[in-house]
């Protein structure tokens, strides 16, 4: 089935480690995106991508780093793990400006 | 004032109900409105995608927006015990890869 993938589903890691979450699609949609939700504060955009090889800062960047080296793949990693970032991560992309997002079914990170 | 306006609920309606959840929004540039359904850990899936003003119907749901008012709406008719899911809305404007703007989502439960 078409879609997006994403791992692992759920992690603890300890503070100030290093953490790369996965993100791959099969739909060869060329934008990307990474999303934190927090209750109460909803889906906030973290990083982007309109296609391979460029790549855009969201609302809430910092603290976290992006790459697009290819139409598939857009992983997300976390330098030095703060508690902060205690989140579910979603991973969404489209083919198209005017085309709805799909999201994948999230990463759950806590940060101890 | 924020972008995108949804109350959060959570909103408890009888079986056989029919809800309406809303958004409100302020930026004009807006042409493009989503309607996300998303289960308890499980990413968002798109409900209703409508471009512009109008009323879009898909079997139990109807979607409205009106841009005079900046309003969108989503109607579940006959509403089920598996309509029970956070609802967010989306939209974005028609200029480039502009990413979605999202409401925070309202919680439905639906009761048997």
């Amino acid at each position: 089935i078409a879609g997006i993938t994403q791992a692992p589903t759920s992690q603890i890691l300890a503070a100030g480690r290093r953490m790369t979450l996965r993100c791959t699609q099969d739909m060869r949609h060329n934008a990307m995106y990474w999303y934190r939700q927090d209750l109460g504060l909803g889906l906030r955009l973290i990083h982007y991508s309109n296609t391979a090889g460029t790549t855009g800062k969201g609302e809430v960047p910092d603290g976290y780093s992006v790459s697009r080296a290819n139409t598939d793949d857009f992983p997300l990693t976390l330098a030095s793990a703060v508690p902060s970032q205690t989140s579910v991560y979603f991973c969404a992309s489209r083919q198209q400006p005017s085309s709805p997002l799909h999201f994948g079914n999230g990463t759950r990170l806590t940060v101890t | 004032q924020k972008e995108v306006e949804q109350d959060p609920g959570p909103l408890s309606v009888p079986e056989g109900a029919i809800v309406s959840l809303n958004c409100t929004y302020s930026n004009s540039a807006f042409q493009y409105f989503m309607w996300y359904r998303q289960y308890s850990r499980k990413g968002p899936e798109l409900l209703m995608y409508t471009y512009s003003s109008g009323n879009k119907e898909d079997g139990r749901f109807t979607a409205q927006v009106d841009k005079s008012s900046k309003y969108i709406s989503l109607f579940i008719r006959d509403s089920q015990p598996s309509d029970s899911a956070t609802y967010l809305c989306a939209m974005s404007g028609s200029g480039g890869n502009t990413p979605l703007v999202f409401g925070k989502g309202t919680r439905l439960s639906v009761i048997a």
